[in-house]
């Protein structure tokens, strides 16, 4: 089936410092999703990509649907303790309806 | 914006017994709902996936039987983990898709934390 390879697995930053993180896939998905996911919770949309090339900006985070339509990454700039979590790329194809997520960045931010 | 509500947040029950598990869409109707199990550090695995009206797909390895899903509604959908055993200790989450939104993406319940003793 498909699968999403994100890396880094976790990433342990100084508070200020940006972020990246990037998600490959062996097969095209039709929209990228970048979701946050803090202790007990749900995920949380960050933000939503749908067209290859894309180039989105969500405040300090910024997300690019790669052009081949199997990759995409997402930066975080100026890194701040409550980005403090567990951020998860997520592949949809619409015919299909399922989300198929990547295995997570765990991102902790020393201060 | 599109809210997912699930409830209970958290429950705890003895071996043996069944826990039913709520998601609601709050202001939009649904006729797909997902349901996903998710273990410590580890990524959500989808469960199966609740259509409005008629019977869930489960994925593979999933028992249905197990895992009872109803979306009687268009706005709930309902997971009953029957005859609760230790190792179906987790977390759930449901999520749900807009569709009457053009390229909607899917908003996650809060999930429930599942604690069987």
């Amino acid at each position: 089936g498909q699968q999403l390879n994100q890396s880094p697995q976790s990433m342990f930053i100084q508070e200020g410092e940006d972020v990246s993180m990037n998600c490959t896939s062996s097969s095209i998905f039709n929209t990228w999703l970048w979701y946050k996911q803090e202790p007990g919770e749900g995920p949380v949309l960050l933000i939503a990509l749908y067209k290859a090339g894309e180039l989105t900006s969500n405040g300090r985070l910024t997300a690019q649907f790669g052009i081949t339509r199997k990759d995409s990454f997402l930066n975080i700039s100026a890194s701040i303790p409550s980005d403090v979590g567990i951020y998860f790329c997520a592949g949809l194809n619409q015919g299909a309806q399922k989300l198929v997520f990547g295995q997570g960045t765990r991102l902790t931010i020393n201060p | 914006g599109a809210v997912v509500s699930q409830h209970p947040s958290w429950v705890i029950c003895k071996s043996g017994t069944s826990v039913k598990i709520e998601c609601r869409s709050l202001d939009f109707q649904a006729t797909t709902m997902f349901w996903y199990r998710q273990f410590p550090k580890q990524s959500l695995m989808l469960m199966a996936t609740s259509n409005e009206g008629s019977k869930a797909t489960y994925e593979q390895g999933v028992e249905k039987d197990k895992f009872l899903i109803n979306h009687a509604s268009l706005t709930l959908s309902t997971l009953t983990v029957t005859s609760a055993h230790p190792e179906d200790s987790s977390f759930y989450i449901c999520s749900a898709h807009d569709l009457t939104t053009y390229n909607s993406p899917l908003h996650f319940g809060n999930g429930t934390r599942l604690t069987v003793t």
